[in-house]
């Protein structure tokens, strides 16, 4: 199993600032992913970060608003940018489990951002 | 767009009592199912389900998949205070969407002594 670390693990941010959060894995992975829970909702994919290519962004996200680096195959940052109170949420960083290329994944403790 | 639904959105149980967590779904091109427990921040896995009809089983829980009815179920006997969770259901698309997940809302499930 895979030791995912996050930080920070949480923080009080002011509208129209940036907040860059990082991630941490204990082994190489190929990919990471950045999914946001919204209060009292359910995760959603943000994107997926590959090690030397360009993240990969669902609908609804893009990477003006989050952009992501991977500049390695244990390490990736998300940052929120330009914020306001609706980016309020948990941010978690997960990559996949123990059988490779299978939904099976390993979650971060997440970073809850509160944005006034 | 895929989608997932969980039933009920919460519930509240007394130790001891067994409890029926539902999940539906529909997906374009399907490879598996999952369930996870998130307790304060991160999920954690739980089961993955690909085949219809065989039951996944660890200790107290146990989960089965229907592809024909694209429906699954987590059963919790015998229910303790530490199950108290949200238990959440997602799909994953076939192809190479590998960790892309689409999560349902989760059920809150509380467990009283």
């Amino acid at each position: 199993s895979a030791v995912i670390s996050q930080k920070p693990s949480r923080d009080i941010c002011q509208r129209g600032t940036s907040l860059t959060i990082q991630c941490q894995v204990d082994s190489q992975v190929t990919m990471m992913f950045w999914y946001r829970q919204q209060p009292g909702q359910s995760l959603t994919l943000i994107a997926t970060a590959n090690q030397g290519s360009e993240a990969t962004y669902e609908s609804g996200f893009v990477i003006d608003k989050f952009p992501i680096s991977r500049p390695n195959l244990t390490f990736s940052t998300l940052t929120v940018s330009n914020m306001s109170p609706e980016d309020s949420s948990i941010y978690l960083c997960s990559v996949e489990g123990g059988t490779a290329n299978t939904g099976e994944l390993f979650f971060g403790e997440g970073s809850r951002l509160t944005v006034l | 767009e895929d989608k997932v639904v969980q039933s009920p959105l919460s519930l509240v149980v007394h130790e001891g009592d067994t409890v029926t967590l539902n999940c539906s779904y529909e997906v374009t091109n399907f490879r598996s199912l999952l369930w996870y427990k998130q307790e304060k921040k991160a999920p954690t896995f739980l089961f993955m389900l690909t085949s219809s009809g065989i039951e996944k089983k660890s200790g107290r829980l146990s989960s089965i998949l229907d592809k024909k009815e694209l429906f699954s179920i987590l059963n919790i006997t015998a229910t303790q205070t530490g199950d108290s969770a949200i238990y959440l259901c997602a799909v994953e698309p076939g192809g190479t969407s590998y960790g892309k997940l689409t999560f349902g809302q989760g059920t809150i499930l509380t467990v009283h002594p």
